[in-house]
């Protein structure tokens, strides 16, 4: 079974300043993962993933996040934060590309001037 | 870029009344699921489907729920006799066969509301 845990349902930064959303998952078997983020009133949009390969993965609004299996992590960064980055952030995990995407409880990021 | 259309956007129903979810996944896309969220909560599973029959289910999906493909291009959850706790945001989501890693793309889900 697959489940992910998010820590911190709220994380407030600056504008400019470095974001980091923590994801640890748990996996019997190797994880798929990925990171998704709603902004509101909208769905879920897809940020990134890690499946196999590079460990650093990068995606969409200069986001990246590291698979780190030792530490069975997958945190999200920014270097720089943006006004347009506020919005919900969800770390999922599955067990292979077919299968059910499991969500953490999510990550509210909230961004000030 | 294709995307996943969900009707209504968001839906109002009495206790006890029927509720059609609707969804048309993208195009070549063949699998598809149902997740909901509850407000403030977690995005949780309800079902996966592929070549006209479920594939997997949670616990949530009880007799209540069925999920239907009528036509080539819809995907749509009905809730027989709702519950005011089935109040709660409902995604669709689909997914191509070409790629075991390719992502699962969402739509922007129909907001039901029960009263």
């Amino acid at each position: 079974a697959q489940s992910v845990t998010q820590l911190g349902s709220h994380v407030s930064v600056s504008e400019g300043a470095l974001v980091l959303l923590r994801c640890n998952y748990s996996s019997s078997v190797p994880p798929y993962l990925f990171w998704y983020v709603q902004y509101p009133n909208q769905g879920l949009q897809l940020l990134l993933k890690y499946t196999t390969g590079a460990t650093l993965v990068k995606g969409i609004n200069g986001f990246e996040a590291e698979f780190k299996k030792s530490e069975t992590s997958f945190h999200l960064t920014k270097p720089s934060a943006h006004m347009s980055d506020a919005a919900e952030y969800f770390c999922a995990v599955s067990a292979a590309g077919f299968q059910k995407l499991v969500f953490g409880t999510g990550t509210r990021l909230l961004v000030s001037p | 870029e294709p995307e996943v259309t969900q009707t209504p956007s968001h839906q109002v129903t009495q206790m006890g009344q029927e509720v059609i979810l609707r969804c048309v996944p993208i195009s070549n896309h063949l699998y598809f699921y149902w997740y909901r969220q509850i407000l403030g909560q977690k995005v949780e599973f309800l079902v996966s489907f592929y070549n006209n029959e479920i594939s997997e289910k949670s616990e949530i999906f009880d007799d209540q729920f069925s999920v239907e493909r009528p036509d080539g291009s819809n995907f749509t959850l009905k809730i027989r006799s709702t519950k005011l706790e089935d109040s709660a945001m409902y995604f669709c989501a689909s997914k191509s066969r070409d790629k075991d890693n390719s992502p699962l793309h969402f739509g922007n889900g129909t907001r039901l509301t029960v009263t």
